[in-house]
């Protein structure tokens, strides 16, 4: 079993939708929870960051992390044209950060 | 500010061939690291750089050797590619855990 785990798509939806992308883990340790957001053929670029179990907002993103189901998820709401990209989910602890495949999405005009 | 830098952008090489990928970053950050990012795989870490004068093995270190040249670069190199190594590149860096840095990337073909 791999410790992170993300399916991979492809996800298309139509504008303004809402997004839900998910991550397990399988790794107790991990204490720092990301979502990073990848246009083809760029770097990652950091979305969100967490630290404890809950919600966290910054406009149109979501992040939830659940440490006792061992489960994350990144909402988009009102989804854009501009928010197709592939988005990678990752786990830290110490200086040992695990990425997910990466799940790539679409939102058609 | 020009963030993480990397050079090349793309590259190939013959089996057997060596090369060395570049990475800078002008952020002032203590970490780096170099990432390979295959298809369905995701990034996986290949070595860091906790600080300057360090370097520590990642998942997949085999056939690869890095330098911490100074504060801002840390250096990839592939002493006899093989195709096995054929991937996208990605160097970052941070100062925080929770907060990482990426490259544009190389994008390395071995043949």
């Amino acid at each position: 079993q791999k410790e992170v785990e993300q399916d991979p798509g492809p996800l298309s939806v139509p504008e303004g939708a809402i997004v839900s992308l998910n991550c397990t883990y399988s790794n107790s340790a991990f204490q720092y929870f990301m979502w990073y957001r990848q246009y083809s053929r760029k770097g990652p670029e950091l979305l969100m960051y967490t630290y404890s179990s809950g919600n966290k907002e910054d406009g149109r993103f979501t992040a939830q992390v659940d440490k006792s189901s061992k489960y994350i998820s990144l909402f988009i709401r009102d989804s854009q044209p501009s928010d197709s990209a592939t988005y990678l989910c990752a786990m830290d602890y110490g200086q040992n950060f695990v990425f997910g495949p990466g799940t790539r999405l679409s939102v058609l005009p | 500010n020009a963030g993480v830098t990397q050079t090349p952008k793309f590259q190939v090489l013959k089996t057997g061939q060596s090369m060395t990928l570049q990475c800078a970053q002008d952020m002032n950050h203590n970490s780096m690291y170099w990432y390979r990012q295959d298809p369905g795989m995701g990034l996986r870490l290949i070595y860091y750089s906790a600080s300057e004068g360090t370097t520590d093995k990642g998942e997949v270190p085999n056939g690869y050797n890095v330098s911490r040249l100074n504060k801002r670069e840390f250096s990839l190199r592939l002493e006899s590619a093989a195709p096995s190594q054929t991937s996208v590149y990605f160097c970052a860096s941070n100062w925080r855990t929770d907060t990482q840095y990426f490259g544009p990337g190389t994008r390395l073909t071995v043949l």
